[in-house]
């Protein structure tokens, strides 16, 4: 059974950073793509960013391009996204999902929180 | 960007009822089309991929059609546990963007 768990949500001010884990167990995680999507309270869905399973290309959304890192250790089946210069409409939850356009899973969520 | 917008935003229904909700892509994005199911506090599911086909495991009760611009998506007799949030997402190019969701609810 595919399972993903995320980790590394916290309170942070604005400008802070963070680091978020997604620990995949279940599938031979190097084979596959990776994303990061997130949900503002009370509002819908946003795809953040894309890893390939290589590690070779990654894919930003333009609201986070520049601030956030996308990244992966295959040896460790694990998902990272490296959160910089974080701004108050960062706060949400965020997702690891598998795949690049199609996420068949979905980890429970981490709360980000920014504020001062 | 493609923005996907789903309709209605809410929706009130009762336990056996027949609901659509429909999503309508700003440009043609063949069978692009994904539905998530978002129950309350929880992760978002996969329901249905590529606008019809039926995720492994997902009731047969759900099922969504269109194609180009206009999509559906089905339950035709509400279950219980069915009172959730749904979301379409185009799967066409990036950035890969979701409708703003439909929640529904029990009347």
């Amino acid at each position: 059974e595919v399972q993903l768990l995320e980790s590394g949500g916290d309170l942070v001010e604005p400008g802070g950073s963070l680091r978020l884990s997604c620990a995949a167990s279940g599938l031979t995680f190097s084979s596959y793509t990776m994303t990061w999507v997130r949900q503002a309270p009370g509002k819908g869905l946003e795809w953040v960013s894309t890893l390939t399973g290589s590690g070779g290309i990654t894919y930003y959304a333009d609201s986070v391009k520049g601030r956030f890192t996308i990244s992966r250790d295959n040896s460790k089946n694990t998902l990272f996204l490296q959160m910089n210069n974080l701004r108050v409409e960062d706060t949400a939850v965020f997702y690891c999902a598998k795949g690049k356009g199609l996420y068949d899973y979905w980890g429970q969520g981490t709360l980000v929180t920014v504020s001062s | 960007d493609i923005q996907m917008t789903q309709s209605p935003s809410s929706l009130s229904a009762s336990v056996g009822d027949r609901v659509t909700v429909t999503c309508r892509a700003s440009q043609s994005i063949g069978s692009y089309v994904n539905w998530y199911q978002q129950r309350p506090g929880k992760a978002p599911k996969l329901l249905i991929h590529t606008a019809s086909t039926l995720q492994s495991g997902v009731p047969s009760r759900f099922s969504g059609s269109g194609s180009g611009t206009d999509f559906t998506l089905t339950i035709s007799s509400l279950q219980p546990e069915d009172f959730a949030t749904y979301h379409c997402q185009q799967s066409y190019d990036m950035p890969y963007t979701f409708g703003q969701g439909t929640n529904l609810e029990i009347k």
